[in-house]
């Protein structure tokens, strides 16, 4: 156990569906990321959080829409997804601040699988 | 070439043996990390090194960072079938830490 925990676990949604990732930190921590990852690429970083502001987003399609209400929890919201959003998502946390990216602590992710 | 990049890509060794995976990166870092990934599951952090250290142990890894070759590699002594997983390094260049595409070791009992 890392701290992290994501929900659900796994995902199945048609391509008109609507979802929402869930994921929730108990650290203390004050940075808060999602990662995608797919078969035989790097992780692929998405959306940074620091102190509740977002402060990354890698040209992520609008189709994702990240939500951070507080420092502990961080969402991902699903909508018109295509498959080859299909993916393992994850989420990590950091102490956050200037100097806060260094050791970050991962959910065990969702396995998104769109139709 | 990415920023991080592992090498090689896929290692196969017997239990017992030691396994070496490699990381080379193009810019100046602040640190270095090794993270660990079981099948299908999250990311679970090693290791870090600073750019201002040349080794670092933590019980059976062993981590070595060259500024000038700008590389890393990772030890894994009298590895078990436990040890299994995709291995990834993360370089942090001071603006964002970005992760290599990993090496699959697999340790046969």
């Amino acid at each position: 156990e890392t701290g992290v925990t994501q929900t659900p676990r796994h995902l199945v949604m048609g391509m008109t569906n609507k979802k929402s990732l869930k994921c929730e930190q108990h650290l203390g921590h004050n940075a808060m990321y999602w990662y995608k990852q797919s078969a035989k690429k790097p992780l692929e970083l998405m959306f940074v959080y620091n102190f509740k502001e977002q402060t990354e987003n890698n040209s992520v399609p609008s189709r994702f829409s990240p939500e951070c209400p507080n420092s502990s929890h961080l969402f991902l919201h699903l909508h018109t997804l295509q498959p080859e959003d299909s993916a393992l998502y994850l989420c990590a946390s950091s102490q956050g601040g200037t100097s806060g990216r260094e050791t970050q602590y991962f959910g065990p992710g969702t396995r998104l699988l769109v139709l | 070439s990415q920023q991080g990049e592992e090498d090689p890509q896929a290692l196969s060794i017997q239990e017992g043996e030691n396994a070496t995976m490699n990381c080379s990166y193009k810019t100046s870092i602040n640190n270095l990390q090794w993270y660990r990934q079981n099948s299908g599951r999250g990311l679970v952090h090693l290791i870090l090194i600073r750019s201002n250290e040349r080794e670092k142990h933590s019980g059976r890894l062993r981590v070595t960072l060259d500024t000038s070759k700008k590389s890393s590699s990772l030890l894994i002594t009298a590895s078990r079938a436990a040890d299994t997983a995709s291995y990834f390094c993360a370089t942090d260049a001071y603006d964002k830490v970005i992760f290599g595409p990993g090496t699959s070791l697999s340790v046969i009992p």
